[in-house]
């Protein structure tokens, strides 16, 4: 069993901020760093999957990066909107199994 | 393409009852897998599928059981269900060309 801390639980924002959540996983036993997002009612949906060490992805205004050597990937969104709203699950892949943490719980307020 | 069902998506048990949970998928996807969602954790695996005929356990198995007979289905069973397995649970398969996890809409199961 992988522990994997994200933080903050959870943040309130103003439309148009910018910010960023942290996710930290044992930087041994790695296979690959996924990135969900999850919206009430739904379920969740892949939003980067990143493998290696210095690993950038984007998708519009948000962003993840990689650190596999001391085991954290950080979760970027630029100018945040409504529709951002939504819990972000990170979830260390190790071959076989995901590991999920509790997430991140978004709010942005308009 | 329905992506994978969940069937039913609510429930209530009383204690002691069986039951069946459905999943289906229509991708193809060898890899598929069951997960619970409760208050303050993570998505746990309970059991996961790497294609037709073969299972293994997750992180949190006990008082569930699978098969795999098929690609398309991936039946949970709760033998003698518990409040513990009060919960959402998720199927979810995965796709190995863009490594991601594909889910369904969950299923509320309350054991009284």
């Amino acid at each position: 069993i992988l522990n994997v801390e994200q933080s903050p639980q959870s943040l309130h924002v103003q439309e148009g901020d910018s910010t960023n959540f942290t996710c930290s996983f044992p930087s041994s036993n790695f296979y690959a760093l996924h990135w969900y997002r999850w919206e009430t009612a739904k379920s969740p949906e892949a939003l980067f999957v990143m493998t290696l060490n210095g690993d950038e992805k984007k998708k519009g205004r948000i962003s993840a990066t990689l650190n596999t050597k001391e085991g954290y990937s950080y979760l970027y969104i630029k100018g945040s909107q409504p529709e951002d709203s939504a819990t972000y699950l990170c979830a260390p892949y190790t071959g076989n199994q995901f590991y999920f943490g509790t997430g991140t719980s978004l709010t942005v307020i308009p | 393409n329905a992506g994978v069902t969940q069937t039913p998506k609510f429930q209530v048990l009383k204690t002691g009852q069986s039951m069946t949970l459905q999943c289906a998928q229509d991708m193809n996807h060898e890899y598929m897998s069951w997960y619970r969602q409760d208050p303050g954790m993570g998505l746990r695996l309970i059991h996961y599928s790497v294609g037709a005929g073969i299972t293994d356990q997750g992180e949190v198995p006990n008082g569930y059981n699978v098969s795999r007979s098929t690609t398309e289905d991936f039946p949970l069973r709760l033998l003698s269900a518990a409040p513990s397995q009060t919960s959402v649970y998720f199927c979810a398969t995965f796709n190995p060309g863009t490594g991601e996890l594909f889910f369904g809409e969950g299923s509320r199961l309350t054991v009284l």
